[in-house]
């Protein structure tokens, strides 16, 4: 298996534009999870998705972000609009099934919006 | 290009020592402990694990040490490599919270010296 595959691997846009940042699970993975990575904040967790449901959003920023889980083998995280602060690196992770496993990580998305 | 921190606490030791990094978690109700290993550029990948449990386990020139009495997770490193210089996170899973991801500790940065 390829690992989960996150695109593009960077980035760069303006200001109040439209972000999206897409994931590829590792097959047959069913929790898939979005983290933020900043100097400041470290790795905080977004969102992460069991069986292609929401479980829990509580760490997205604020209405500004969004994330979707249409099948199995696909996730995006939209930022719209984006903003300075939205600078970062993204990363994807998808685990199999049971309570208590790693999460395998992506590459990530390193963003920076100018 | 660098994905972590650059105020991160720093741990330089000479090719062929063994290294000690530290972390001490919050949740007394974590039952579930990872180490990752983050070069730069890349996503965080898996180096070993440790359930609630256990007090100790052991891997390829690594061990994992649990004390739950005063929440303080160690990762040592045997005969340390060049190869092992990256940022090292420790991350948790609350068990009390049905939250299953990750919560990831604020990372130190492992420097070998030639």
């Amino acid at each position: 298996d390829a690992g989960v595959i996150q695109s593009p691997r960077h980035e760069v846009t303006e200001m109040g534009q439209e972000v999206t940042l897409r994931c590829k699970p590792i097959s047959g993975h069913n929790s898939l999870f979005w983290y933020r990575q900043t100097m400041m904040r470290g790795l905080e967790l977004l969102i992460y998705f069991n069986n292609n449901v929401p479980i829990d959003d509580s760490g997205m920023p604020e209405d500004r972000f969004s994330a979707k889980m249409p099948n199995a083998s696909f996730s995006t995280l939209k930022i719209q609009p984006s903003e300075p602060r939205d600078s970062a690196v993204y990363f994807c992770a998808s685990s199999p099934t049971g309570r208590n496993t790693e999460a395998f990580f992506g590459q990530g998305t390193r963003l920076t919006v100018v | 290009g660098e994905s972590v921190g650059l105020h991160l606490p720093t741990l330089s030791v000479q090719e062929g020592d063994n290294s000690i990094i530290n972390c001490a978690y919050s949740n007394s109700a974590s039952d579930y402990f990872i180490w990752y290993k983050q070069e730069s550029g890349k996503g965080p990948q898996f180096i070993i694990d440790i359930r609630s449990n256990m007090d100790k386990r052991q891997g390829q020139r690594v061990t994992v040490l649990l004390n739950k009495t005063v929440k303080h997770l160690s990762l040592q490193i045997a005969a340390t490599q060049p190869g092992d210089s990256a940022v090292y996170f420790c991350a948790e899973i609350p068990m009390d919270t049905g939250r299953r991801a990750l919560t990831f500790g604020s990372g130190t940065r492992l420097q070998v010296q030639p």
